[in-house]
């Protein structure tokens, strides 16, 4: 079954520095999502991205965060500066169609710890 | 503020039984209606879908929505030990955006 990839698993950061986080989505999607996690909390939306461009983002999504798509496979999401409050699951997502008709593929998240 | 609501547990259940999970919504305009399981640091996994009022079932899992009454549920028929996890109830926020609750955690007792 088709998988949606996540590096690292696990990353830990001093508070202050870049970090990015790589994704590969299913090879046929077109839509593609970040979502995060902090620990005991709700899933939250940062971003979606469609046509190599953002469609959506969230309050969260603030000018510390960019995405990109740099080649046909990767989705890649960036924290410029970070903090300690930015310590989550990272999951990326994607689908076919645009995401809320039938749900995402989550990848297997990247565990951001920030100290 | 778009709200998901969901009792957030643990529910304990019977190996066998019937288990109950509920979610309630602010959005009046939501279209898509999502269940997802997640094991303890796993990401989460969609387990059912639903879009119109009524019932779905696919093998085990029955999901119920009820728009009038803002209302989703998943019914979980013969639990398994397997079945124990954080279940989570998304609602569509817009085209793109989902709006998660909390989850209920269900702990299945053999």
């Amino acid at each position: 079954e088709p998988e949606v990839t996540q590096t690292p698993s696990h990353q830990v950061t001093q508070m202050g520095q870049e970090v990015i986080l790589r994704c590969v989505p299913i090879s046929n999607h077109l839509y593609f999502y970040w979502y995060r996690q902090i620990l005991g909390q709700k899933v939250e939306f940062l971003v979606s991205f469609y046509n190599n461009e953002i469609s959506e983002k969230s309050e969260i999504f603030d000018d510390q965060f960019s995405v990109e798509r740099p080649d046909g496979s990767n989705f890649t999401l960036k924290i410029r500066s970070t903090k300690l409050e930015d310590s989550a699951m990272y999951f990326c997502a994607s689908s076919e169609t645009e995401g809320t008709n039938y749900g995402y593929t989550f990848g297997s998240g990247t565990r951001l710890t920030v100290v | 503020q778009k709200e998901v609501e969901q009792n957030s547990g643990p529910l304990s259940v019977p190996e066998g039984a019937i288990a109950s999970l509920n979610c309630t919504y602010s959005d009046r305009v939501s279209q898509s209606f999502f269940w997802y399981r997640q094991y303890s640091g796993k990401s989460p996994e969609l387990i059912m879908s639903i879009y119109s009022n009524g019932d779905k079932e696919d093998g085990r899992f029955t999901a119920q929505l009820n728009k009038a009454s803002q209302y989703v549920s998943l019914l979980i028929r013969d639990s398994q030990p397997s079945d124990s996890a954080t279940y989570l109830c998304a609602v569509s926020g817009s085209n793109y955006q989902l709006i998660w609750g909390a989850g209920t955690k269900l702990i299945i007792k053999p």
